[in-house]
């Protein structure tokens, strides 16, 4: 079975960093691709980017909207996957995701929010 | 970006009877190897959204026929048939052709 379990969030101010985790388990870790989407309340998903798998060499992509500030990695003897984000704002504020491929499985989900 | 703009907000249905949601791209998600790029997903009340259709017509592993995908290259069509009180949520569209991935703003789904 699939399982992937976000961790790492909570309560940040305006300017701050926050790392996220995502354990992954039940599958190849390697050989997917993995997703970070994030979800304001009340509204649709955001797409933030993904890293690659083995055999694409875990490049990144990520949306122009977060391009700079946030980080995508994966530490793959672990089969976790991160996203960093840096210089925070109140905008930030959501439910993050990650997801698995072309996104046919997403975690429960963690609260990020950002706040003074 | 790629818009994906879905309509109706809002749909109210006997169970048992069927709904369609419908989901329009800005630009054509068929892909120069043939496949066309939407997603259909479902978000239950409190839970993350799960996939339900995927590259336009493909059911989902574990997702009950009832649901279908259909639609040409800007625009696209979910169908639950015979739905059940279990359908109740929100649904999107999302494409996943190019950077940045988008989805629709979502259709509630409701029982009468």
């Amino acid at each position: 079975e699939v399982k992937l379990l976000e961790s790492g969030g909570g309560l940040v101010q305006p300017g701050g960093s926050m790392r996220l985790s995502c354990a992954a388990s039940g599958f190849t870790f390697t050989d997917f691709y993995m997703n970070w989407i994030r979800q304001p309340a009340g509204k649709a998903p955001e797409w933030l980017g993904f890293i690659r798998n083995k055999a694409n060499g875990y490049t990144t992509e990520y949306n122009p909207s977060v391009k700079g500030r946030f980080t995508i990695s994966r530490d793959n003897t672990q089969n976790m996957l991160y996203l960093q984000m840096n210089t925070l704002r109140a905008e930030d504020t959501a439910t993050y995701y990650c997801a698995r491929g072309t996104t046919g499985d997403w975690g429960q989900g963690v609260m990020v929010t950002v706040s003074s | 970006d790629i818009v994906m703009t879905q309509a109706p907000l809002s749909v109210s249905v006997t169970p048992g009877e069927s709904a369609s949601i419908s989901c329009r791209s800005s630009k054509s998600l068929l892909h120069s190897n043939g496949i066309t790029y939407v997603y259909w997903y479902l978000q239950k009340p409190g839970k993350s959204p799960q996939l339900l259709i995927y590259r336009m017509s493909n059911l989902a592993s574990g997702v009950p026929d009832r649901f279908s995908g259909s639609g040409s290259e800007t625009d696209f069509t979910l169908k639950i048939s015979r739905v059940e009180a279990e359908d109740v949520g929100i649904y999107y569209c999302g494409q996943l052709l190019e950077n940045p991935w988008t989805f629709g703003g979502g259709t509630k789904l409701e029982l009468k």
